[in-house]
């Protein structure tokens, strides 16, 4: 069993539209990460959390120790976000991803 | 900054080659990573190293090895390449300022072994 577990595996969205993702892990973690992964393959790390909510621009992530639950949400979505959005969780020193969100989003 | 440079882009082994994926950062990061990530997988971590002469394991270690002599430098050696090592690696470098960790990634190898 995976230790990070991504829903949906696909999405596909309408510009415009608000796009939740959703992660849940198994371990007791040190710190949350979410990551985009472009079409061509390049990552890009776009929050860090251990506690409560951070923002920036469009993109916004929870965090719920208790519930071992992240979200990582954008608000009107825009085709330029598509791309495969990563959960990672560190776990001491070692780090385990999900499989990765797919999401499109149409014009 | 260049930021994470990682050579070569590509490249076919044959099996039971070695080589060495080159991974080098110019920011000063303590921290540095090798992952994997298989066709359809989410990424692995391969071995990860906190500073110079520092190295360790991560979840996929078998097959690799890695040094750490200088802070820019994380060289990744693949012995007796394997189809099984048909990947693409990346290399990430990190630093912790207050509690926060930003990671950076390097454009990937793409490794072919036949």
């Amino acid at each position: 069993k995976n230790e990070v577990e991504q829903s949906p595996q696909n999405l596909t969205a309408q510009e415009g539209e608000f796009i939740t993702i959703n992660c849940s892990y198994s371990v007791g973690i040190s710190a949350l990460h979410w990551l985009q992964q472009h079409p061509g393959g390049g990552i890009v790390s776009l929050f860090m959390l251990s506690s409560g909510k951070k923002k920036h621009g469009r993109l916004i992530a929870t965090i719920n120790i208790q519930e071992k639950h992240s979200s990582l949400h954008i608000t009107a979505s825009h085709p330029r976000d598509s791309a495969v959005y990563i959960c990672a969780v560190r776990w001491n020193n070692d780090m385990r991803f999900g499989a990765g969100t797919r999401l499109t989003v149409k014009p | 900054n260049a930021g994470v440079t990682q050579t070569p882009k590509f490249r076919i082994l044959k099996i039971g080659q070695s080589m060495t994926l080159q991974c080098a950062q110019d920011m000063n990061h303590n921290y540095m990573y090798w992952y994997r990530q298989d066709p359809g997988m989410g990424l692995k971590l391969i071995y990860y190293s906190v500073g110079a002469g520092i190295t360790d394991k991560g979840e996929v270690p078998n097959g690799y090895n890695v040094s750490r002599s200088t802070t820019e430098d994380f060289p990744l050696r693949l012995e007796l390449a394997a189809p099984s090592q048909t990947s693409v690696y990346f290399c990430a470098s990190s630093y912790s300022s207050q509690g926060m960790e930003t990671q950076y990634f390097g454009p990937g190898t793409r490794l072919l072994v036949l």
